[in-house]
């Protein structure tokens, strides 16, 4: 089966520097890569997602990037703000409904 | 609802007991989804309803769990026996239409159970 593998597993930024975070999947035949912002005692947000005919999605400040040759993806947060800090999750899949997550990123943007 | 509602949001139980998660999805979605995310880890796929049949169990970890949307609406996951091990937080979420159409998938707050 899939397997997602996400990295670093904490990030420490100051306000206002830039963030990525780094997911590699096994599973050639995925075509769909969410990312997720979970807060403290909260269900996982969606922020932003990419397909596989797509290789970049931008959105403000949030970007991912999809590189299917090597199967890795990549989520860039710019002029990151204290309200990002949170644990953010990458996901693969190729069916939509069976999401497979990585193993979260804990994010602390200081002031 | 304005989102996908969990209930209880935290149950403690006893070994061996028998547990139910209740889980109310956005109003007008038709497939919902439970999944399971322990400590320090990403939630991991549980069930996929599409209206009231369950189109994937594949995630379901043994024949102790099961789960049911006898109208198409409302979800409860079942736990029997339950063990240490079960402890986690149970993910409920929801999307407009069937999950191959790519709509977004909601989730709620999710239900902490705690197995003692």
């Amino acid at each position: 089966g899939e397997n997602v593998e996400q990295h670093p597993s904490t990030l420490s930024v100051q306000e206002g520097d830039s963030a990525v975070i780094k997911c590699t999947y096994s599973d050639s035949a995925s075509n769909y890569f969410p990312w997720y912002k979970q807060e403290l005692g909260k269900g996982p947000q969606l922020i932003i997602d990419i397909r596989s005919n797509v290789g970049e999605k931008k959105d403000q400040r949030i970007a991912v990037t999809l590189n299917k040759t090597a199967k890795h993806f990549s989520l860039h947060i710019t002029e990151t703000q204290p309200e990002d800090s949170a644990v953010y999750f990458c996901a693969a899949s190729k069916s939509f409904q069976k999401l497979v997550f990585g193993t979260g990123t804990r994010l602390l943007v200081s002031p | 609802g304005a989102g996908v509602s969990q209930t209880p949001s935290n149950k403690v139980t006893e070994k061996g007991k028998y547990v139910e998660l209740r889980c109310d999805p956005i109003s007008g979605h038709t497939a919902l989804y439970w999944y399971r995310q322990s400590l320090g880890q990403g939630p991991e796929f549980l069930i996929y309803f599409q209206g009231t049949g369950a189109a994937d169990d594949s995630g379901l970890p043994n024949d102790r769990f099961f789960a049911v949307r006898p109208e198409g609406s409302v979800s409860t996951l079942k736990i029997q026996r339950t063990e240490r091990g079960d402890s986690a937080v149970y993910l409920c979420a929801s999307s407009l239409g069937g999950a191959t159409s790519g709509n977004t998938i909601y989730f709620g707050e999710g239900s902490w159970l705690t197995v003692v």
